[in-house]
This record gives C-alpha cells, sequence and structure tokens, in this order.
C-alpha cells in the first residue's frame, strides 16, 4: 500500500516563510507533484520533482530526496491568498497517490 | 477553452438510486481519472483510463463502474449508491502517463446519499 504523510494544519503571518514537509512509503516512485486546492475549487499544479535536489518557481520552490523518501514545499513572501490545502503526491506505476493535505492559513 | 468539464455541479440522491456522473475533456488527453475527495482522507483513485477503450481500478473501485468509449468523455456510474458514497468527485485528465504529467481536475461534482 501507499502511505503519504504531510502536517493537517500550519498557520503563519503574511510576508512569512512556511515549509510543509511530506513524507512517503510507496511501492514505485515516477516522481512526487504538490497540488494547491482553495476552499471549494479543484486541485491545481504547482510542482513536479522526480530527481533530488530544489526545483524553484516564483514564490513557490520544492525540494525532494529520493533516498530518504522526503519532499517539502516551500512558500516564501506569503500572501493572503495562498490560504489553501496543498497535497503531495506520488506518481507511483503512473497513478497518483496523495497525501490527505496541508491546509494553510495566512494571518494578517 | 472549456478545459475539463463535470456534470451536474451538486446532487442529493436516495439510497440505492443509481446516477451517472460526467466529464467531458477538450484537451484530447489520453488519460483520465476519478477520485473522490473525503475530508481527513484526501483524494482517492476510484477508476482510472489510461486511453480509450482501457479502463483500470484504482484503490476505492467498489461500488462504482466506468467506461471510456472515446477520448473525451468518461463518465462514472454508481449502481446503486450507498450513504458512504457521499463525498466530492473529481475527474482529472492528463496527456500522458509518463512521471511528469500534470493532471488537470475539473470542477467537481458534489453528491449526498440519503
Amino acid at each position: 500500500g501507499q502511505n503519504i504523510d504531510q502536517p493537517t494544519e500550519m498557520t503563519a503571518t503574511e510576508g512569512a516563510i512556511v515549509q510543509i514537509n511530506c513524507t512517503y512509503q510507496t511501492s514505485g516512485f515516477n516522481g512526487l507533484f504538490w497540488y494547491q486546492q482553495h476552499a471549494g475549487e479543484a486541485p491545481t499544479f504547482l510542482s513536479y520533482n522526480v530527481l533530488d535536489g530544489l526545483e524553484e518557481k516564483g514564490r513557490f520552490s520544492s525540494f525532494l530526496s529520493r533516498s530518504k523518501g522526503y519532499s517539502y514545499l516551500l512558500l516564501k513572501e506569503l500572501q493572503m491568498k495562498d490560504s489553501a490545502s496543498y497535497l503531495c503526491a506520488v506518481n507511483d506505476d503512473y497513478k497518483l497517490s496523495f497525501g490527505a493535505g496541508t491546509t494553510v492559513t495566512v494571518r494578517a | 477553452t472549456a478545459g475539463i468539464t463535470q456534470a451536474p455541479t451538486s446532487q442529493i440522491l436516495a439510497a440505492g438510486r443509481s446516477m451517472t456522473l460526467r466529464c467531458t475533456q477538450d484537451m484530447r488527453h489520453n488519460a483520465m481519472y476519478w477520485y473522490r475527495q473525503d475530508l481527513g482522507l484526501g483524494l482517492r483513485l476510484i477508476h482510472y483510463s489510461n486511453t480509450a477503450g482501457t479502463t483500470g481500478k484504482g484503490e476505492v473501485p467498489d461500488g462504482y463502474s466506468v467506461s471510456r468509449a472515446n477520448t473525451d468523455d468518461f463518465p462514472l456510474t454508481l449502481a446503486s449508491a450507498v450513504p458512504s458514497q457521499t463525498s466530492v468527485y473529481f475527474c482529472a485528465s492528463s496527456d500522458g502517463t509518463s512521471g511528469g504529467a500534470e493532471q488537470f481536475f475539473g470542477p467537481g461534482t458534489r453528491l449526498t446519499v440519503l
């Protein structure tokens, strides 16, 4: 089976940095995705990592360590609109297995 | 462009009744997926289709069936609904099954089974 763990909730202040960790144990691995989901909306793609290291995309960065089964999503210069759930998903056998998601609340 | 659409937006269904959730994409994507999303459990894969004419079972397929007669449509059928099928259902598509193929999600269908 698949085991993908991420914290349930995080709170941070506008302008700050937040790091969302994701650990995984899956039978296969073809890359790791991060999605953002605002309340009542569909998930939207943020990032994809398949090799170890850091991928930077504007205010968002994602890191992967395959040997540790670990990834994190880094959100910098937090804005109120970043309040959402962030979903970690592992591509295993070309199907995605999702973690339960981390709800980030940004306070003024 | 519409991208990926789902219908209905929401539905209340009596237990024991059947229902088909519709999903259509206009991106000519080969692969399509159905997920359910429940509080605290995240998105769970119900069924998938890597290409028209083929389907496969995901993590939670019991009580659901799918068909993929063409590239654009991927309906999900509940033959005899039960209250535990109350959930938000998302359809998704991607242009391939390679590792980095991003999945695009529809707006979701909120289903309540009473």
